[in-house]
């Protein structure tokens, strides 16, 4: 099983733009079977799941987010990528990358990282 | 977007006995996508069960899932100190993938 590890600022303003990377190590970010993904966990919304992205870049996300999430793939760095603009209060959870098969029939998270805490405050 | 609730909110046991935790859809589940996660404080949630039957690598063979449709069920069959936790589901057959608000399974 690869080993995921996210990174990134735990303080963002409002209105500005969260990012965060998750780094793979112990497998292939460019496999042919599997999805990249986050899913964020809040007191108030529980676990929920953000987006996904292949290694080629192909995407989809949740449409609770309005447009305001962007994914990416770095194979080069063996790095995946989450953007969310314009963060409220709201946006403030942990913040998890995960693995997940292609497939509907293996779609579940079969990989989670440690997660980190982002807090959007002024 | 498929509702996942879970019930009870909170289930009080004492180690060895019989767990019983539930999740229904607010419409069918697909070829039962259905997924059960297990996770402890301070941790990232863990898979238990996939396609709402089978077990992930590792886990013992006291944990069980079932059901379809609607309804879905894990049991425990007995419970160990290191079950106590917080069990969530979710269903991966439609997007966008949605979780249960947990089960929290708490010593007596």
């Amino acid at each position: 099983q690869p080993r995921l590890q996210e990174s990134g600022p735990r303080l963002v303003r409002p209105s500005e733009t969260l990012s965060l990377i998750c780094t793979v190590s112990g497998g292939s970010i460019s496999s042919k079977t599997q999805y990249w993904g986050w899913i964020r966990q809040s007191p108030g919304k529980g676990l929920e799941w953000i987006g996904s992205v292949f290694y080629t870049g192909m995407d989809y996300y949740n449409p609770s987010f309005n447009s305001r999430v962007s994914m990416a793939v770095d194979t080069s760095r063996s790095q995946f990528s989450l953007k969310v603009k314009s963060v409220t209060a709201a946006d403030t959870a942990i913040y998890y990358c995960v693995r997940q098969g292609l497939y509907d029939s293996d779609g579940y998270v079969s990989v989670w990282g440690q997660g980190t805490l982002v807090i959007v405050s002024p | 977007e498929i509702v996942l609730t879970q019930s009870p909110g909170t289930l009080s046991m004492s180690p060895g006995e019989r767990a019983t935790l539930s999740c229904r859809a607010s419409q069918t589940i697909r070829s039962s996508y259905l997924a059960w996660y297990q996770q402890k404080p301070g941790q990232a949630p863990r898979l238990l069960i996939y396609g709402a039957s089978s077990k992930a690598t590792g886990i013992p063979d006291r944990f069980s899932g079932s059901g379809s449709g609607t309804d879905f069920t894990l049991s425990i069959s007995r419970l160990e100190p290191e079950d106590f936790a917080v069990y969530y589901c979710q269903q991966y057959g439609v997007s966008p993938r949605t979780f249960g608000q947990g089960t929290k399974v708490e010593i007596k």
